[in-house]
């Protein structure tokens, strides 16, 4: 089974860039899409982006167009999310997860998640 | 974009059976997922597809799709059931990109 392990919390600056990395194991990385999702206290879900590892093109949501980075590496296994000119309105958790499918029907999902990491903006 | 729409609430007396459901054009196009959230806590994933549960989810989780509205049933709910539930659905615009609904609170009495 995968298991998605994600780095660290932080605490940053406004206008500062942040950089959270999801390891994968356990399972096949370079042929699932990875996406990010983010959750501001008390919010709900919101999607950022995602990726998929052995095409090594990234998609974004449009809010995001423009000040996140999202990449992939494969021989490590790990994706990454880069947020750039940081405000407080973007302290939240995380999360990536694997993008599960079955393009016949239609469906997609995400599933297994990260434990999430939170980023704080703080001057 | 899209936009999926939940009920803000709802409350199930334990044991009793509890829809939620999630409204949006890109549920014409593309089946639900789930996921269940408790506080502090990583989404779980309950329901896929057409009615598909991940292994260890219980079977008192179903969901069912019509149109442009899709709905998570909880058959016989129990204390542990209550949390945050969110649908998401791919964006009918073609792009492969992702829409979640606003999320539905839902408490056991």
């Amino acid at each position: 089974q995968v298991q998605l392990v994600q780095s660290g919390a932080e605490v940053k600056k406004p206008g500062s860039s942040v950089k959270v990395s999801c390891k994968a194991s356990g399972g096949t990385f370079s042929s699932y899409a990875i996406s990010w999702v983010r959750q501001a206290p008390g919010q709900g879900l919101e999607w950022m982006g995602g990726i998929i590892p052995i095409f090594g093109t990234a998609n974004y949501a449009q809010k995001f167009q423009g000040r996140v980075t999202i990449t992939a590496d494969e021989s490590t296994s790990t994706a990454y999310m880069e947020l750039s000119s940081l405000r407080s309105e973007d302290t939240a958790v995380y999360y990536c997860a694997r993008v599960g499918y079955i393009v016949a029907t239609k469906a997609y999902w995400f599933d297994p998640w990260g434990q999430g990491t939170l980023v704080t903006v703080s001057s | 974009s899209s936009e999926l729409t939940q009920d803000p609430a709802v409350s199930v007396a334990l044991g009793q059976t509890v829809r939620i459901t999630c409204q949006g054009d890109s549920l014409r196009s593309y089946y639900a997922s789930w996921y269940q959230q408790k506080p502090g806590q990583a989404p779980v994933l309950v329901i896929y597809g057409k009615n598909n549960r991940p292994s260890g989810i219980p079977d008192r989780f179903s969901g069912s799709s019509s149109g442009n509205t899709a709905s998570l049933t909880i058959t016989g709910a129990q204390a542990e059931d209550e949390a945050d539930y969110y649908c998401n659905s791919r964006d009918s615009s073609g792009n492969p990109h992702y829409v979640f609904g606003t999320g539905t609170k839902v408490t056991v009495l």
